[in-house]
């Protein structure tokens, strides 16, 4: 299986200020054939399903706001959140579909300093 | 906007047999259909998937785990069997993508249901 880690598992970022997740992958989800990073970034609120944000490591899903947004190849991303709400108080997780199973990070906490 | 709804029971007895199901409003053609699951306060783990009649499943629940698809009732189902406190959590149904490759590209889930182990 390809082993997702979050860095950190928890930070605390002030209102406006940017948040940065890195998630790493034991092995590269970049596929050769369409040059497709195959990494998703999900939203987990308290009580809720995961939420899509981000798939092809870099690509927002219909309606999240563009100040989350994705980068990274290979085996190494980052979801970054400019201008931090307070409606953006979750955890986010990363996850590999490149083989399956596919994996998820640990999650990463984002709080309100 | 198609939908997902789980449903099944909310306490199982240490070795019994887990059954749930999903109904998905919009139909179930074209797509991957997965299950998973997320204990209290942990991460999320992905427990198989169905595409038509094909299904796969994780290695590591593979021996337990039973995926089946009932298209006229717009259903997919999960059987657990020999269930004990560690699969006590949350389980999701969720929509995957239209190839194997994209089969784990989860864009839709259902709300989830919780699901106790104890006798």
């Amino acid at each position: 299986d390809i082993v997702m880690t979050q860095s950190p598992d928890s930070l605390a970022v002030s209102l406006g200020e940017r948040a940065t997740i890195n998630c790493k992958s034991s092995q590269s989800v970049l596929y050769s054939s369409n040059n497709l990073n195959y990494l998703s970034w999900y939203q987990q609120k308290p009580g809720q399903p995961p939420k899509l944000l981000i798939y092809w490591a870099s690509t927002r899903e219909s309606g999240v706001p563009n100040r989350f947004s994705g980068s990274g190849s290979g085996t190494d991303f980052t979801l970054t959140i400019d201008s931090l709400q307070a409606e953006d108080v979750a955890v986010y997780y990363c996850q590999q579909f490149y083989s399956t199973p596919g994996t998820f990070g640990q999650g990463t906490r984002v709080e309100i300093k | 906007q198609m939908q997902l709804q789980e449903s099944g029971p909310g306490l199982v007895k240490p070795s019994e047999t887990l059954s749930l199901t999903c109904t998905v409003s919009g139909g179930l053609s074209n797509y991957y259909w997965s299950w998973i699951r997320q204990p209290p306060g942990k991460g999320l783990e992905w427990i198989g998937y169905i595409y038509y009649g094909t299904t796969n499943y994780n290695p590591s629940l593979k021996s337990r785990v039973t995926v089946l698809v009932d298209t006229s009732k717009n259903q997919f189902s999960l059987r657990l069997i020999s269930m004990t406190t560690a699969d006590t959590a949350m389980y999701y149904c969720a929509r995957g993508g239209t190839t194997v490759k994209t089969s784990n590209a989860f864009d839709i889930w259902g709300q989830g249901t919780m699901v106790t182990v104890s006798s």
